[in-house]
């Protein structure tokens, strides 16, 4: 256990669904990020969010939409996506964005479209 | 561009001595991380690496050259749970985490 938890851990979703991953962490940091990890590729940075702000934005389609409510919690909304979009998604977080701190990451939740 | 290479796959015996190299190209340095990964399970950190030279955590340590681009994770006295796969990752002058590919280590008995 790292302190940070994702729901759902699986999730199947056909092209035209809509639905909306979920993290939460229970650390005190105040950055949150959301990754992407596909088979044999490098991590891939989606959003940053530090104190609640968006500093972060890598050029996501905006199918993907994130939420950070409050520095606790950080939701993905996801609708209209596509097969290539099936990987794990992966939620960290760290103190604060930078200085040299370790980034603390969920278990991930596995997306297939289909 | 930005670009962090590191071998794909790696053999080793269990109680042997593995190192895993990692060289990178960045825009700015601020720092070198090493995470582990088992198979479907998150990264979990291991060491992080600001200025050149050796860091020592028991059975693991790395190494730092910021004038050659180049870090290494030594693992020692292997054991059959040291299998997973080892990303290396380097936070660039933005303060951002670039990431490798991860090289998967396979432990023989």
């Amino acid at each position: 256990e790292t302190g940070v938890t994702q729901t759902p851990r699986h999730l199947v979703m056909g092209m035209t669904n809509k639905k909306s991953l979920k993290c939460e962490q229970h650390l005190g940091h105040n950055a949150m990020y959301w990754y992407k990890q596909s088979a044999k590729k490098p991590l891939e940075l989606m959003f940053v969010y530090n104190f609640k702000e968006q500093t972060e934005n890598n050029s996501v389609p905006s199918r993907f939409s994130p939420e950070c409510p409050n520095s606790s919690h950080l939701f993905l909304h996801l609708h209209t996506l596509q097969p290539e979009d099936s990987a794990l998604y992966l939620c960290a977080s760290s103190p604060t964005w930078d200085g040299g701190y370790e980034q603390y990451f969920g278990p991930g939740t596995r997306l297939t479209v289909t | 561009g930005q670009n962090i290479d590191q071998p794909t796959e790696m053999t080793a015996t269990e109680g042997a001595i593995v190192q895993i190299n990692c060289t990178y190209q960045t825009s700015g340095f601020n720092g070198l991380f090493w995470y582990q990964q088992h198979a479907g399970e998150a990264p979990t950190f291991l060491s992080y690496n600001v200025l050149d030279g050796l860091e020592e955590k028991g059975r693991f340590s790395s190494f730092l050259s910021r004038s050659k681009g180049y870090s290494y994770l030594l693992l020692k006295e292997l054991q059959m749970k040291d299998s997973a796969s080892y990303l290396c990752a380097v936070k660039d002058s933005n303060y951002q985490l670039i990431w490798g590919a991860g090289t998967k280590l396979i432990i023989k008995p």
